[in-house]
């Protein structure tokens, strides 16, 4: 068992609707989530992070973090074609900025206009 | 503002070639971690280091090596390269200082071994 898995999709989500994309954890010591966006060929570019249980918005994006059920979400509102990618959530065991992230295996995600 | 420079972008090397791999992180950020994307697949943990000292250390085959020197840059030298070599390779640069921080990538070296 991978220790961070996601929903392996392709999620394809018609345009202007919301984009869920979801993310489980298996060490319940994990401190600090991010979600990367990775276009082909690119780097993961970072959208979202977040640290203590329940929900952080940031414009379109909104993270939902559930220690409990080893579980974090991402939710894209109004999808555009422009965020047709791969997202990565990717789980450190720090709050501090010197632990490594593992990486889910990702999930391409479609925007159809 | 300033991000993660690394250098080269592209390489390309021959079976059994020697290749370096530089990393340049965001100003004042103290740690460094280095990854591996093969394709379709997702980013795999090589080797860290903090304060130019090695933290952590994945699934870095033995043939390569790092550092990082005073200046915070990072170097990932890889020897007899494999076909399988090839490869994303990836910097990402954090800092300790201060709770909460998050990781930043470089553009990444695409590795091809001929």
């Amino acid at each position: 068992q991978k220790e961070v898995e996601q929903n392996s999709g392709p999620l394809s989500v018609p345009e202007g609707a919301i984009a869920s994309l979801n993310c489980t954890y298996s060490d319940r010591g994990s401190q600090s989530f991010f979600w990367y966006r990775q276009y082909s060929g690119k780097s993961p570019e970072l959208i979202m992070s977040i640290y203590s249980n329940g929900d952080k918005e940031d414009g379109r994006f909104t993270a939902q973090l559930n220690k409990a059920s080893q579980y974090v979400s991402l939710l894209i509102r109004d999808s555009q074609p422009s965020d047709s990618a791969t997202y990565l959530c990717a789980v450190s065991l720090s709050n501090f900025g010197n632990e490594k992230l593992t990486f889910g295996t990702g999930t391409r995600l479609t925007i159809i206009p | 503002a300033a991000g993660v420079i690394q250098s080269p972008r592209h390489l390309i090397k021959e079976k059994r070639e020697t290749a370096t791999l530089k990393c340049y992180p965001i100003p004042r950020h103290d740690t460094v971690y280095w990854y591996q994307q093969g394709p379709g697949q997702d980013p795999q943990f090589l080797i860290s280091f903090y304060e130019k000292m090695q933290s952590d250390k994945g699934s870095i085959p033995d043939r390569f090596s790092a550092q990082q020197f005073s200046d915070y840059h990072s170097e990932l030298n890889m020897s007899s390269l494999e076909l399988g070599d090839s490869a994303l390779y990836f910097c990402a640069s954090s800092s300790l200082r201060g709770m909460n921080t998050e990781a930043f990538f470089g553009q990444g070296t695409r590795l091809t071994v001929v």
